[in-house]
């Protein structure tokens, strides 16, 4: 079955730790997100990518970095610097850039730093 | 600046009955589109429905439809025979033309019940 995947699901770091999150696609898709979602609120971006090798700042990159070595793969780092970690992870990707293009979510990481 | 309001924290609706989630937006651009996605209690985000900016219609999938009044700014979604199973967050989004990102509202929490 073609889909996104994210490991793990819970995730526990103490404060002042690196954490990687992985994020792996199946579906072929050029372009991949991530996501930060805070208890009752809406998903914020953070990353995007549109093509290997290539990636942009969304709304809340600060305290974070990603890469995009592989068209499949797009793993999110969660820095020391960022300041309230703490959150659920969402990454997403679609096929391609465009208005019609819906946006496939992965099962989310839920992240907790103390 | 673009921005996506959902003023309804939550709704209840009886088992079969339809119900309506509001949502409206604010662009200045005048291509765009409008996504509606589903988050059950899991995490995951599950895509709805799509409407574009230019589409004549308005969207249908299923028991999903979506009330779109251009000149009014609104894309409300309208489930109809509510079931148990559509229990979950609502979250309206916007695409806009020339970038890959979605920009969510704060979502609606729909409770139905027996």
């Amino acid at each position: 079955d073609g889909g996104i995947t994210q490991s793990p699901k819970y995730l526990f770091r103490k404060e002042g730790q690196n954490v990687t999150l992985s994020c792996e696609q199946n579906l072929n898709h050029d372009a991949m997100y991530w996501y930060r979602q805070d208890p009752g609120q809406g998903l914020r971006l953070i990353y995007y990518s549109q093509i290997v090798n290539d990636f942009q700042k969304g709304d809340i990159a600060e305290g974070y970095s990603v890469s995009r070595e592989k068209k499949e793969s797009f793993p999110l780092t969660v820095t020391s610097a960022q300041k309230n970690p703490t959150a659920f992870y969402l990454c997403a990707s679609s096929p391609t850039s465009g208005l019609t293009y819906e946006q496939y979510f992965g099962p989310g990481t839920r992240l907790t730093v103390t | 600046a673009q921005k996506i309001t959902q003023t309804q924290p939550g709704m209840f609706v009886q088992e079969k009955e339809a119900v309506t989630l509001d949502c409206t937006y604010d662009t200045s651009d005048p291509s765009y589109g409008l996504f509606w996605y589903k988050q059950p209690s899991s995490g995951e985000m599950i895509f709805l429905i799509y409407q574009g900016s230019y589409d004549q219609q308005n969207a249908t999938e299923g028991r999903y439809s979506l009330n779109f009044q251009k000149a009014r700014k609104s894309a409300n979604l309208v489930i109809s025979a509510s079931q148990l199973g559509d229990s979950a967050m609502y979250f309206c989004a916007m695409r806009e033309t020339n970038t890959d990102k979605l920009i969510f509202g704060t979502g609606t929490r729909l409770q139905v019940f027996p």
